[in-house]
């Protein structure tokens, strides 16, 4: 079935270093992925999101990079700051005509100060 | 996201009751979903609706019944079959096919 395998599951950086966190799809019709960021006690929000028909989206500190022929996406966060410290998750999505996310188990972020 | 609420912001729960989360979006999404998070863990699917007065179940429905007479409303039940039910639930909504999901700020649910 469709599933979606996200690593690592935590991960702590230096202030000021860069942190990526990857994840693998099964679902090769999968065209859909969006990140998110959950601070704790907090709702997750969409931080940045790609569709398949692109190979990387930069939005200041943070980008994704997706390689359809691996069926695998990362998140690529530079410069930490000790805001970035959250639980990230990623998703993909089969297609336009698919209600559902599949959802990611989540990495624990820690930016050191 | 501040166009989605959920009610209450924490809910207690005694043996053997049913208790109703509230999710209402004025945004006018027409899907809405709900997600039961554990702690320190990933997200999971309960049930979605695509539009009104159709629901579909997702990963783990067991113990667990939705309605969605209205399109901004979606309220889940969370019922006395359901013997784990301390959780945060997290309801979302949908503006489109192409759109992705924006989630409310949650309900936590504890079982006295």
């Amino acid at each position: 079935g469709e599933n979606v395998e996200q690593h690592p599951s935590t991960l702590s950086v230096q202030e000021g270093d860069s942190a990526v966190i990857k994840c693998t799809y099964s679902d090769s019709a999968s065209n859909y992925f969006p990140w998110y960021k959950q601070e704790l006690g907090k709702r997750p929000q969409l931080i940045i999101d790609i569709r398949s028909n692109v190979g990387e989206k930069k939005d200041q500190r943070i980008a994704v990079t997706l390689n359809k022929t691996a069926k695998h996406f990362s998140l690529h966060i530079t410069e930490t700051q000790p805001e970035d410290s959250a639980v990230y998750f990623c998703a993909a999505r089969r297609g336009d005509s698919s209600y559902k996310l599949i959802f990611g188990s989540g990495t624990r972020l820690l930016v050191r100060p | 996201d501040g166009g989605i609420t959920q009610s209450p912001k924490y809910l207690f729960r005694k043996e053997g009751q049913n208790v109703t989360l509230s999710c209402e979006q004025n945004l006018n999404h027409d899907a809405m979903y709900w997600y039961r998070q554990d702690p320190g863990q990933g997200l999971r699917l309960i049930y979605y609706s695509q539009i009104v007065n159709d629901f579909q179940k997702g990963d783990i429905a067991e113990g667990y019944s939705v309605s969605r007479e209205k399109k901004e409303s979606f309220p889940l039940t969370v019922t006395s079959a359901q013997k784990n039910p301390t959780a945060f639930y997290l309801c979302a909504s949908r503006p489109g096919p192409r759109e992705t999901q924006y989630f409310g700020p949650g309900t936590r649910l504890l079982v006295l």
